[in-house]
């Protein structure tokens, strides 16, 4: 089971570029990293997925190292909408540990 | 249509009260997912439903109960809650249950058992 550890809260200011990190040591061969964002009283939305290297869309870019063993999560030049928990899940969408949320990033952007 | 939409938004229940909370996809998933979250806390998995059967049920008590009457409507019937299970439960679908896939949430229904 890919357990992922995330810090528990970051504080950054409008503009910045903000690099969430989440370390998932026991991450297996088949399993594909997966990032989502959730404001309050919302359900959570998919913001970008990854298996290795570096993936890229319109809000968001996944860095991934070769050994796989962590991934980051790296939002460019973030606004106070941005403010929101970010969860990084990992596991083979096949199972249920695909769908198993680790705790969670509360990230909160200052003016 | 790419909106996942759950009934009621909000509900509150006695705990000898029999409810339902319900949720609808018109994108042509064939995966669904019941989740449940407390204040503060990740959603946890309850339920997935592929192709309309019950592939996953991570342990839940059996006054949850999950329907798939078909591929766009899940539901999820409630009889003799306890309080602890005053929660945001939230409904998922994804086109697949299967690698590269990706999660729609609905808004959730927040309950609230007295």
């Amino acid at each position: 089971l890919a357990k992922t550890t995330q810090p528990i809260s970051m504080d950054s200011y409008e503009g910045q570029e903000v690099n969430i990190t989440c370390s998932h040591n026991n991450i297996a061969t088949n399993d594909y990293i997966t990032w989502y964002q959730q404001f309050p009283s919302q359900g959570p939305r998919f913001i970008i997925q990854g298996y290795k290297t570096k993936v890229t869309n319109e809000v968001a870019s996944l860095f991934i190292p070769a050994d796989r063993k962590s991934s980051t999560l790296s939002l460019p030049r973030v606004s106070l909408s941005d403010t929101a928990v970010y969860y990084c899940l990992v596991g083979d969408f096949g199972s249920a540990r695909q769908l198993t949320f680790g705790s969670g990033t509360q990230l909160t952007v200052l003016p | 249509d790419t909106e996942v939409t759950q009934t009621p938004k909000h509900l509150v229940m006695g705990m000898t009260n029999k409810k339902s909370l319900k949720c609808e996809q018109h994108m042509g998933h064939r995966a669904m997912y019941w989740y449940k979250q407390k204040a503060k806390k990740p959603p946890e998995l309850m339920f997935v439903y592929s192709y309309e059967k019950l592939s996953i049920n991570e342990s839940v008590p059996s006054r949850f109960s999950p329907e798939c009457p078909n591929s766009s409507l899940l539901n999820l019937h409630l009889h003799a809650l306890q309080p602890e299970d005053s929660a945001l439960y939230l409904c998922a679908s994804s086109h697949n249950q299967g690698s590269n896939e990706k999660l729609f949430f609905g808004s959730g229904t927040q309950l609230s058992v007295l």
